[in-house]
């Protein structure tokens, strides 16, 4: 069956500091993949999308990559502040086995700026 | 302000009251969903529409029932719960549904759920 990972244990970060957040993902050949970023009693806000053409997407202090090889996603914070400690998920989508709205999420991470 | 509005943001109710819960989307997308969300799981998918067209149901109870009288509007009719369907409801939309563009979904603040 399709399965995504994600760091199950919260992540600790000194701010200033890059934050990288993993997103494995097994028995599935996703055509993209999206970020979002969840606060606590808030719903997921989107944040970048990747293709599995696109070897790296960025957008202001963010960073994705996307290794269809290693069937691995990286999500790379820089320069982190205390304002990016939330929850962030994984969402895998464009296979063929996906349902109408096509996304598979991760559990996701839990992330700690700490001042 | 997400462009998606959930109502109400809390809701306590007993296994035998029956109540509904609503969005409400001001993004013009053409495709609305519901999503449930339960403590250290990943986000469940229960409904999606398209078109005001039911085009997913992802074998849910039916004492779970989704109503989208247009396309701006999604409703889930709640009778009859089991204390296991306390949760968080969110409901989200999308420019376009299905998964080939990968439109990404705007979600609303969602419903916080206890049933008693």
């Amino acid at each position: 069956s399709q399965k995504i990972e994600q760091n199950s244990e919260a992540l600790n970060i000194q701010e200033g500091k890059t934050a990288t957040l993993t997103c494995n993902y097994t028995n599935y050949s996703p055509a993209y993949l999206q970020w979002y970023r969840q606060d606590p009693g808030r719903g997921p806000v989107f944040l970048l999308l990747i293709r599995e053409n696109e070897k790296e997407k960025r957008k202001e202090r963010l960073k994705v990559t996307f290794d269809t090889t290693l069937k691995q996603s990286l999500f790379h914070i820089t320069a982190s502040q205390p304002a990016d400690s939330a929850t962030y998920l994984c969402a895998l989508g464009g296979d063929s086995g996906g349902g109408a709205d096509g996304l598979t999420f991760g559990k996701g991470t839990h992330l700690i700026i700490q001042p | 302000e997400t462009g998606v509005t959930q109502t109400p943001r809390h809701l306590v109710m007993g296994m035998t009251n029956k109540k509904s819960l609503k969005c409400e989307q001001h993004l013009g997308h053409n495709a609305m969903y519901w999503y449930k969300q339960s403590a250290k799981k990943p986000l469940e998918l229960m409904f999606v529409y398209s078109l005001e067209e039911r085009v997913e149901n992802n074998s849910v109870p039916s004492r779970f029932s989704p109503e989208c009288p247009n396309s701006s509007h999604l409703f889930l009719h709640l009778h009859t719960l089991q204390p296991e369907d306390s949760a968080l409801y969110l409901c989200a939309s999308s420019q376009e549904p299905g998964s080939i563009e990968g439109s990404p979904l705007h979600f609303g603040n969602g419903t916080r759920l206890t049933v008693t």
